[in-house]
């Protein structure tokens, strides 16, 4: 069974905090993404990575950077964390070739107060 | 610029009714287009894609490029539907970068 696994389901912490969250997939992808889902926004893409120490910005990149050491493995950082960014993100990967189907991890609700 | 748009937030209806949730798209090339489900306290997943043309749990959705749309369609809706239900367009094949729209939550009445 395919997996994504992201470590924290729920996190609180405060304005100015330095936050990370952390996913892994199991499935040898090629390509990873982090999505943020707000009520009445949908998803939107905040970073993608295509391969190790690869990465692109989505179209909400500002506040957030991403670190991809292994393949496996694909962590967003909050360098300060702000009450904009309470939210719900989603990890999600998928293997290189264009076939539309992401497998997302369960999601890490942050809240910062 | 790229866009998917979902216009309605919440779609109620009664059970064995016909559902279409409604997606539009605007994209200057050949679209890739998708609908995504997450059911209560579950992963969101993929529920079908306009180039396998399949059917999946009874519902279907056709590309009609000449509207722009790609909605989503069952003929009798089921409680189990119920769901937030994403539209989403590949920006560039093979890439997997996917544009989603705002969702659509699906009630299903018994």
């Amino acid at each position: 069974d395919v997996k994504v696994t992201q470590s924290s389901r729920y996190l609180v912490k405060r304005t100015g905090e330095k936050v990370f969250l952390e996913c892994v997939q199991d499935m040898d992808h090629e390509n990873m993404f982090w999505y943020r889902q707000d009520p009445g926004l949908g998803l939107r893409l905040i970073y993608f990575s295509y391969d190790v120490k690869m990465k692109e910005k989505g179209d909400i990149p500002e506040g957030y950077s991403v670190s991809r050491e292994k393949k496996e493995r694909f962590s967003l950082i909050l360098e300060s964390a702000s009450t904009n960014q309470t939210s719900m993100y989603l990890c999600a990967s998928s293997s290189l070739g264009g076939t539309g189907e992401l497998f997302f991890g369960e999601g890490s609700r942050l809240t910062v107060l | 610029a790229q866009r998917v748009t979902q216009p309605e937030k919440l779609l109620s209806v009664f059970k064995g009714a016909p559902v279409e949730l409604k997606c539009n798209y605007s994209y200057s090339g050949s679209p890739e287009l998708f609908w995504y489900v997450q059911y209560s306290r579950q992963r969101l997943q993929l529920l079908l894609r306009h180039i396998s043309r399949e059917s999946i749990k009874g519902f279907t959705a056709d590309l009609n490029k000449g509207e722009t749309s790609f909605h989503l369609k069952k003929p009798f809706a089921q409680e189990e539907d119920s769901a937030m239900y994403y539209c989403a367009l590949s920006e560039t094949y093979n890439t997997d970068k996917l544009i989603f729209g705002t969702g659509t939550r699906l009630q299903v009445f018994p």
